[in-house]
C-alpha cells in the first residue's frame, strides 16, 4: 500500500519566519503535486513536480522533487497570513487515475 | 458558474434516509472524480468517471452509488448510512483519461459537507 506522510502534522508560525514541510514514502512516483486547502474550500493545486530533484519556485514558495521521487518538500520563506490552510502532498502514478494524498500539514501564521 | 460546483453545501442526515449529492463542472473537463476526506484520514478517491464511464471504484460500499449522465454532472447517490460516513465530500474533474502522460491536474470543488445522525 502506497503511503505519504507528511510532517510536521501541525504548525504555527509568526509572519516572516520561514518553513519547510516534508511529504515522505517508501514509494517511487511518477510525479508528485502540492496542493493548498483552506477552511469551507476544496483543495487547489500549487505545482506539479515529475523529474527527480527537479526544484519550482512559486514566489516564496518552493517545491523540490526528491532525486528517487519518493519525497519531496515545500519551502515557504516569510510568510505572511494568506499562507494560512492545510498543505497536501499527492503522490500520482503515470497512466492512473489514482493519487494518493498525504495526511496533511495544517500550517497557520500568525500576524 | 466556473470552476466546479457542488450542492448543497452542508447536509444533515438520519441513516434511514436518501439523498444525493451533486457536483458540476464548467471546464469543458471529460473524467470527474468523488473523494471522501475525513477529520482523521487522507484524502481517499471513491469513484473515477472518464466520458460518463466509470473506470474506477475504490472498494466502496454499496450505500454509496454514483451516477454520470453527463461530461459535466456528477451525482453520488446516499443511502442507509453510518456516522462513520459523516466527512466532507469532494468533487473534482480533470481533462481526460491519462493514456500514458506522467500527471494531470485535478480541479476540485467546494465540498459537501456531510453529518449522519
Amino acid at each position: 500500500t502506497q503511503l505519504l506522510e507528511q510532517s510536521p502534522q501541525f504548525l504555527s508560525i509568526q509572519e516572516g519566519e520561514n518553513l519547510t514541510v516534508y511529504c515522505n514514502s517508501s514509494s517511487v512516483f511518477s510525479s508528485l503535486q502540492w496542493y493548498r486547502q483552506e477552511p469551507g474550500e476544496g483543495p487547489v493545486l500549487l505545482v506539479t513536480v515529475v523529474t527527480g530533484g527537479e526544484v519550482k519556485k512559486l514566489k516564496r514558495l518552493t517545491f523540490q522533487f526528491g532525486d528517487a521521487r519518493k519525497d519531496s518538500s515545500l519551502h515557504i520563506t516569510a510568510a505572511q497570513p494568506g499562507d494560512t490552510g492545510l498543505y497536501l502532498c499527492a503522490g500520482g502514478t503515470s497512466g492512473t487515475y489514482k493519487y494518493i494524498f498525504g495526511t496533511g500539514t495544517r500550517l497557520k501564521v500568525l500576524a | 458558474e466556473t470552476g466546479v460546483t457542488q450542492t448543497p453545501r452542508h447536509l444533515v442526515m438520519g441513516m434511514t434516509n436518501k439523498k444525493s449529492l451533486k457536483c458540476e463542472q464548467h471546464l469543458g473537463h471529460n473524467a470527474m472524480y468523488w473523494y471522501k476526506q475525513s477529520a482523521k484520514k487522507p484524502l481517499e478517491l471513491m469513484f473515477v468517471y472518464n466520458f460518463k464511464e466509470q473506470t474506477e471504484n475504490n472498494s466502496v460500499p454499496s450505500r454509496f452509488s454514483p451516477e454520470c449522465p453527463n461530461s459535466s454532472h456528477l451525482f453520488l447517490h446516499l443511502h442507509t448510512l453510518q456516522p462513520e460516513d459523516s466527512a466532507l465530500y469532494l468533487c473534482a474533474s480533470s481533462q481526460d483519461q491519462p493514456r500514458g502522460q506522467i500527471f494531470y491536474e485535478q480541479y476540485f470543488g467546494p465540498g459537501t459537507r456531510l453529518t449522519v445522525t
